[in-house]
Formats: C-alpha cells, sequence, structure tokens
C-alpha cells in the first residue's frame, strides 16, 4: 500500500507569514498533484508536477518535485485568509488517473 | 463545460438500514469514476473506481459496493449500514487525456451519518 505522508498536520499562522507544506512518500509516483480543499466542499486542483527536480510557481505559491519522485513540497510566500483550507497532495503510479491521496495538512491564516 | 452532481448533500440513517448515493456527470464521455471517503479533516482514502460500465474495481473491503449502470452514474451502496460507515463521501472524475492538466473533478461531497 502507497502511503503519503504530510507534516505539518496543523498550521496556524498569521497573514504575512511564510510556510512549507511537506508530502513524503517511500513510493516513487509518476506524477503528483496537490488540491486545496474547503469546508463541505471537495477538493480542487491546484498544481501537477510531473518531472523529478520540477518547480512550479502558482503566484504566492511554489511547488517542487523531488529528484526521485517521491516526495514533494508547496511553499506559500506572504500568506493570505483566504489560503485557509485542507492542502492534500495526491500522487500517481501505476493504472495513469489512479490517486493516492496524502494525509492533508490544515492551514490557518488570521489577520 | 463538465459538471458533477452528486447527492444528498446530508443523510442521517440509523444503523442497520440501506445506502443509495448517486454521481452523475455532465459534459464528457466514457469518464473514469471515483468514490472516495475522508475522515474528518483528514486525507482521501479511495474506495472504488470504474473506467466503464459494469467496471468496478474494490480498493478496500468494506461494507459497501458501487455500480456504474450508465456512463455518467455511479452509485455508492449499502445494504446494512454500520456506525463506521459515517463520514464524508466524495464522487470524483476524469478523462485520462485531461488528467496532468485538469486532476480529478469532485463533486460537492455527502456528509453521512450513521446513528
Amino acid at each position: 500500500t502507497q502511503l503519503l505522508e504530510q507534516s505539518p498536520q496543523f498550521l496556524s499562522i498569521q497573514e504575512g507569514e511564510n510556510l512549507t507544506v511537506y508530502c513524503n512518500s517511500s513510493s516513487v509516483f509518476s506524477s503528483l498533484q496537490w488540491y486545496r480543499q474547503e469546508p463541505g466542499e471537495g477538493p480542487v486542483l491546484l498544481v501537477t508536477v510531473v518531472t523529478g527536480g520540477e518547480v512550479k510557481k502558482l503566484k504566492r505559491l511554489t511547488f517542487q518535485f523531488g529528484d526521485a519522485r517521491k516526495d514533494s513540497s508547496l511553499h506559500i510566500t506572504a500568506a493570505q485568509p483566504g489560503d485557509t483550507g485542507l492542502y492534500l497532495c495526491a500522487g500517481a503510479s501505476g493504472t495513469a488517473s489512479k490517486l493516492t491521496f496524502g494525509t492533508g495538512t490544515r492551514l490557518q491564516v488570521t489577520l | 463545460s463538465q459538471t458533477i452532481h452528486q447527492w444528498p448533500a446530508t443523510l442521517v440513517q440509523p444503523v442497520g438500514s440501506p445506502l443509495s448515493l448517486e454521481c452523475t456527470v455532465e459534459g464528457t464521455s466514457n469518464p473514469n469514476l471515483y468514490w472516495y471517503r475522508q475522515a474528518a479533516g483528514r486525507g482521501l482514502q479511495l474506495l472504488f473506481y470504474s473506467v466503464g460500465i459494469g467496471q468496478i474495481s474494490s480498493e478496500v473491503p468494506q461494507n459497501l459496493s458501487a455500480s456504474r449502470p450508465q456512463d455518467r452514474q455511479f452509485i455508492l451502496s449499502s445494504k446494512k449500514l454500520l456506525l463506521s460507515d459515517s463520514g464524508f463521501y466524495l464522487c470524483a472524475w476524469n478523462g485520462d487525456l485531461a488528467f496532468a492538466n485538469y486532476g480529478y473533478t469532485f463533486g460537492s461531497g455527502t456528509r453521512l451519518t450513521v446513528v
């Protein structure tokens, strides 16, 4: 069974601070996705990383895929209250479109 | 555009009662369909997935079953609910060719409480 462990589980920071969320596994993935979920809703895709060592930036969010394609990180610069939510990483392997989701990181950004 | 509908939004059912959750997708054909369960504030556990009509793969042994009677319809069922079946159930779809760019598209979920 493939497992994706995220750390930290919970993160409470003030507006303007920076943070990094980690997603680690002992398994190799063909690609890795990051989602954000609001309470009572389904997760929404933020990004897909495919190549080992790949870095993608979406405004204040920076995503990195590890060289060995076993881990990933999400860095948020100057966090805002709108960043609050549950962040989930998800790895794809084997059957291309079947995802294994991480354990989740709940982020709260306060004023 | 593609949309996914999932209902009901919330459900309270007694132990031992049957369950039927429905998910439909519009605007696409032959989607891959998934049922996930999520514990409070945590990650998603894949329950079932389907790559075509009548094709169901089960990921974990459990008290639930799934069916795909039509191309864009996915149903999650149980004959007798257990307390441990409580949770947030999410349906999702994707098309293989769009997977890298669009990932999964999720429904809005069903909060099931078994009492």
